[in-house]
């Protein structure tokens, strides 16, 4: 079965300093999408990064950063430069199917949540 | 792009009411939609997912008779929580999934507060 693990309830970070969000997960399909959402405290979810099973090199966007680590199934979020509007909650997600062209309509499964508190 | 809405943002009802919650994409068809609810400080539990034009798959333990979901367009999907008890006061968020390239991903929408009194 699927699982997201997200270890670290609570994080803080001095602003402009990078900081990395851990995200373990476990599924047997070869073929896996993972994602970074962020939640601030009025409630969407804001789509981050995204990185398919069979991505090569790591995703990036901005200044979110995906670590893909395969063999140790990771995939933690970097955030560079560190902004008081990053502070929020951040959720990583997992869906069997690396989005082509149906993937995008497998469900999604979340982990518990890092709550992010940048400090100016 | 890959904007969606739902409405009401915020609802607050007696118990024993039914509550209706729209979620629409605004600038893209969505055969599949999802319904989620989200206690505090807590995650996102998927409740079903929405296939336009054909019954809902409700995951494990939601009771599909109290969550009632339509999926009549490729813009529109409902949920209605009926006869609405305290303890369904929560938050809930639709996503729309987008299948258009490769990569593309489910889109969400910005919730709806549900208190029941």
């Amino acid at each position: 079965a699927q699982k997201i693990t997200q270890t670290q309830p609570g994080m803080f970070v001095q602003e402009k300093e990078a900081v990395t969000l851990d995200c373990t997960y476990d599924t047997s399909d070869p073929s896996y999408g993972l994602f970074w959402y962020k939640q601030p405290s009025s409630g969407e979810m804001i789509f981050l990064i995204y990185q398919g099973s069979y991505d090569q090199q790591n995703a990036t966007e901005g200044r979110y950063s995906l670590n893909f680590q395969k063999a140790r199934k990771s995939a933690n979020l970097v955030i560079s430069a560190s902004q008081l509007g990053d502070s929020a909650m951040y959720f990583c997600a997992m869906r069997e199917g690396n989005g082509n062209y149906g993937g995008a309509t497998n469900k999604l499964i979340f982990g518990t949540g890092t709550l992010l508190a940048v400090q100016p | 792009g890959a904007v969606v809405s739902q409405h009401p943002s915020r609802v607050i009802c007696k118990s024993g009411t039914s509550v209706k919650i729209e979620c629409r994409s605004l600038d893209f068809q969505a055969t599949t939609m999802f319904w989620y609810r989200q206690f505090p400080k807590q995650s996102l539990m998927l409740m079903a997912t929405s296939n336009e034009g054909s019954k809902a798959t409700y995951e494990q333990g939601v009771e599909k008779d109290k969550f009632l979901i339509n999926h009549a367009s490729l813009t529109l999907s409902t949920l209605t929580v009926t006869s609405a008890h305290p303890e369904d006061s929560s938050f809930y968020i639709c996503s729309a999934a987008r299948v258009a390239f490769s990569t593309d991903t489910q889109y969400f929408g910005p919730g709806t507060r549900l208190t029941v009194l």
